[in-house]
């Protein structure tokens, strides 16, 4: 069965500072990928970004990266340079072959960007 | 751009009301999903379906029922609402395969009274 992990229900981070969101997650299957979501109060699902499981090198997108450790089957999103608008929840998910297409998630971290 | 629909924002019910919500993606995508977001809990999958006519059971099936009829079309249908399904329902879509990411609704927030 497959399972993600999110174990910091909340955390607080100062502007300007980086910040690291845990996630780990558990699945048999060899080629998966591994997403972050960010939901801001509004409520919209913003995708942020992708990693998949025969990428040798982490996953980047501007201000975001992925630190990969497939041997502890971890996938933390480092949001780097914090600004206000960064405070929001944020969701690990996973999705493996032979699945159906199946996507799951984690319970979400809530991130507070202090001024 | 992706868009998908949700065809209520809020819904308040009664309880034991047959309850359907509406999602319709507009991207030609196989997969679509029905989740349902209440706090420390996160999304928790209910159904998904890869294909019309297909459905597959997701976490918390209990208490729901999905149809696919139309590949645009997945419909959440709560047989006999309780007032523990009081939540936000959000449905999603994407390509089946493993490396696209999921687009979503703007959610329906469903009160059970």
């Amino acid at each position: 069965a497959q399972k993600i992990t999110q174990t910091q229900p909340g955390m607080f981070v100062q502007e300007k500072e980086a910040v690291t969101l845990d996630c780990t997650y558990d699945t048999s299957d060899q080629s998966y990928g591994l997403f972050w979501y960010k939901q801001p109060s509004s409520g919209e699902m913003i995708f942020l970004i992708y990693q998949g499981s025969y990428d040798e090198q982490n996953a980047t997108e501007g201000r975001y990266s992925l630190n990969f450790q497939k041997a502890r089957k971890s996938a933390n999103l480092v949001i780097s340079a914090s600004q206000l608008g960064d405070s929001a929840m944020y969701f690990c998910a996973m999705r493996a072959n032979n699945q159906g297409g199946k996507l799951i998630f984690g319970q979400g971290t809530e991130l507070s960007v202090k001024p | 751009d992706v868009k998908v629909t949700q065809s209520s924002r809020y819904l308040v019910k009664r309880t034991g009301e047959k309850v359907f919500l509406e999602c319709v993606q507009d991207m030609d995508h196989e997969n679509m999903f029905w989740y349902r977001q209440d706090p420390g809990l996160g999304l928790r999958l209910i159904y998904f379906s890869y294909d019309v006519k297909m459905k597959e059971k997701g976490d918390i099936p209990e208490g729901y029922s999905v149809s696919r009829e139309k590949k645009e079309r997945f419909s959440l249908i709560l047989e006999s609402a309780s007032t523990n399904q009081t939540s936000m329902y959000l449905c999603a879509s994407s390509l089946l395969t493993v490396n696209t990411e999921a687009f979503f609704g703007q959610g329906t927030r469903l009160t059970v009274v």
